[in-house]
């Protein structure tokens, strides 16, 4: 089954830097999503950008969709500790009528103090 | 408002045991789904429900199974428990339109079999 695939698998960093995560997806989307899952809880909607849009922002997180190579980033800027937790991409299949969302494995941020 | 609420939030079995877990979500959405989170797995589909009285298979749907008999419950039943189960389940519900397809999840089932 299609999967996103999330580059880097972990990424530490210090309060104030910016983080960068990646996805990878291998088929025709309606629209890619980013979810941010802190430990032991659920996962929270955090951006959608649809396939006819290259760039989407949202207070500090940007995102980026290039569909020529199945790819997207999430940029979180100025991060903070609370910005430490796992973040998944997931994709919406071209065509779709029922809503499935195909997940990557996920980002392991940690945001250092 | 609650949003989608899970219960129960642990669980223990043991293998050949039978249980169901209840999802329950007040935003009166149409689509609902059942997820399970392994390790380094992601989360994997295991059965969805477009409407009351629906429901279609995911990705890992077997040894599972589901019902639909109200649009804001959707209940996934284990009916003789295996170790290959344990795991962390979710539920998730979201809008009919899939190009506006946020998922709202729920908190999470912990269930571990013996």
């Amino acid at each position: 089954s299609q999967q996103g695939e999330e580059d880097p698998q972990a990424l530490s960093i210090q309060e104030g830097e910016n983080a960068t995560m990646n996805c990878s997806y291998k088929t025709s989307i309606n629209n890619l999503q980013w979810y941010r899952q802190n430990s032991g809880r659920g996962l929270v909607h955090l951006i959608l950008i649809r396939s006819n849009e290259r760039e989407k922002h949202s207070g500090r997180l940007r995102v980026t969709l290039d569909t020529s190579k199945k790819s997207s980033s999430l940029l979180i800027t100025a991060s903070r500790a609370a910005d430490t937790a796992s973040y998944f991409c997931a994709t919406v299949d071209r065509g779709s009528t029922l809503g499935r969302l195909y997940f990557g494995r996920g980002t392991q941020l940690t945001v250092w103090p | 408002n609650a949003g989608v609420t899970q219960t129960p939030k642990f669980r223990v079995l043991k293998t050949g045991q039978s249980m169901t877990l209840l999802c329950a979500q007040d935003m009166n959405h149409e689509y609902m789904y059942w997820y399970r989170q392994d390790p380094g797995m992601g989360l994997r589909l295991i059965h969805y429900s477009v409407g009351e009285g629906t429901t279609a298979k995911g990705e890992v749907p077997d040894g599972y199974n589901v019902s639909r008999l109200k649009k804001q419950n959707f209940l996934l039943g284990l009916e003789s428990a295996a170790p290959s189960q344990t795991s962390v389940y979710f539920c998730a519900s979201s809008a009919r339109d899939p190009t506006y397809n946020e998922q709202f999840f729920g908190p999470g089932t912990r269930l571990t079999v013996l």
